[in-house]
């Protein structure tokens, strides 16, 4: 079964710093992958997916993330975090027969000193 | 074009009683999934509703079912709760002809509190 592993409880960045936030997941085939951002009484929006090509994603925001099949991972970086940033980001996979059903990681909450 | 919607925004119930939740999908949207979220945990899957059938189903015990109506709209309901069932509940719409680019819209979600 798919399952996804985000190592990372919490996350402190001062603003302008760079960020990377690690994914790893578990699948036996080419999964999809997605980052989500949740602001506190919000929703979750998608930053970004995965589904095959160019290993290098550009989501919204100024977020990117690599997905490499050799360390199963799925890391969400930017290269200069806003105050604006802070949240709670969530790593999410998908894919063979549960298709259209996401499994999470607990998610890595940031926090962004000024 | 408005987004998922969900009602209501917060609730609390009893122990032993039962609530029902509501969705509508964004416009345009056939299918409807239902996530709960638990204090500090990631969502977790309940079950996904297409043609007015669940499709799907996560892990969760019967006492959660649900309905979608001809408009597309969802409800979840969930009978004797549990204070364990204190959590923020999730609804996603998607369009099921786009279904392989999984792009689910999640709505801002109801937070259940159980006493």
């Amino acid at each position: 079964a798919q399952s996804v592993t985000q190592p990372d409880i919490h996350i402190t960045v001062s603003e302008g710093a760079s960020l990377e936030l690690r994914c790893n997941y578990s699948y036996g085939a080419t999964p999809y992958l997605f980052w989500y951002v949740q602001s506190p009484g919000q929703g979750l929006q998608l930053l970004l997916k995965y589904f095959s090509g160019d290993t290098l994603v550009q989501g919204i925001k100024g977020f990117e993330a690599e997905f490499k099949r050799s360390q199963s991972s799925f890391n969400l970086r930017k290269p200069s975090v806003h105050w604006s940033d802070a949240a709670e980001y969530f790593c999410a996979v998908e894919g063979g027969s549960t298709l259209g059903r996401l499994y999470f990681g607990r998610g890595t909450q940031l926090t962004v000193w000024p | 074009d408005a987004g998922v919607t969900q009602s209501p925004t917060h609730l609390i119930k009893t122990r032993g009683q039962q609530v029902t939740l509501r969705c509508s999908p964004k416009s345009g949207h056939d299918t409807v999934s239902w996530y709960q979220q638990a204090l500090g945990q990631g969502p977790q899957f309940i079950f996904q509703y297409y043609e007015e059938e669940e499709r799907q189903r996560g892990n969760f015990p019967d006492r959660f079912s649900g309905h979608q109506y001809p408009n597309y709209s969802s409800e979840l309901n969930v009978n004797a709760l549990l204070l364990g069932d204190s959590a923020l509940y999730l609804c996603a719409s998607s369009l099921e002809e786009r279904r392989r680019y999984n792009e689910q819209f999640f709505g801002p979600g109801t937070r259940l509190t159980v006493l």
